[in-house]
């Protein structure tokens, strides 16, 4: 019931392409979902977060698309660029808790 | 980013050795985080501290310890290392008003345990 699970475990995307990580969830606790962004040699760092009051948050490029009725969430990169290279989790948290479930992650390579 | 930083940044051991990481931060926050991150299992959850005094077994306890010697300082001890704890480790302050909580991650530390 603890757990997020992530998929795909890796992705190649052409630049300009858009690349679409996908989530789910059990636990309907679960009222707060981030998106942390890693890159190679570095901790990982926020890129989106999602509540579940809304069924999209979009920050630029980045798009968190969420289905509370499936239990799934997932994030679009559009038009993606070599420099999105990079390892990108998915999170779930209950609030007030102050931790988080993550994801196994998704290595993105996106071509030039 | 200097504001959480992990000493050592990359350690060699052997099986049965004591070793400590080191965290700390300069960003005031009272939150403060250890997880591991093996290829394929994500990033773990190991201990996590909500302030000085207070000090909580996260999914993985088992094989560590911590000790929080001030706010800013959070450390994670291995008594007996094995094999099976080669692995990254990061730090992670937390904050935020409310109920919602962004975790900011140090540079990490990788850790092999011969």
């Amino acid at each position: 019931q603890q757990q997020v699970k992530q998929s795909p475990q890796s992705l190649i995307v052409q630049k300009g392409g858009i690349s679409i990580i996908n989530c789910a969830y059990e636990n309907t606790a679960f009222d707060y979902f981030p998106w942390y962004q890693q890159f190679p040699g570095k901790g990982p760092a926020l890129l989106i977060a999602i509540r579940p009051d809304v069924s999209e948050k979009k920050e630029g490029r980045f798009t968190i698309s969420f289905n509370k009725s499936a239990k799934q969430f997932s994030l679009h990169i559009m038009d993606s660029q070599p420099g999105d290279s990079a390892t990108y989790f998915c999170a779930a948290s209950i609030s007030g808790t102050y931790k988080y479930i993550f994801g196994t992650g998704t290595r993105l390579k996106v071509l030039a | 980013d200097a504001d959480v930083t992990q000493t050592p940044r990359n350690r060699i051991t052997k099986t049965g050795k004591r070793i400590m990481l080191e965290c700390s931060q300069t960003k005031g926050h009272d939150r403060m985080y250890w997880y591991r991150q093996d290829p394929g299992l994500g990033l773990r959850l190991i201990y996590y501290s909500f302030d000085v005094k207070d000090i909580n077994k996260g999914e993985i306890s088992d094989g560590y310890s911590v000790s929080r010697q001030a706010q800013a300082k959070f450390s994670l001890s291995l008594e007996s290392a094995i094999p099976n704890q080669t692995a990254l480790y990061f730090c992670a302050t937390g904050e935020g008003a409310g109920r919602y909580n962004e975790q900011f991650f140090g540079p990490g530390t990788r850790l092999t345990v011969l």
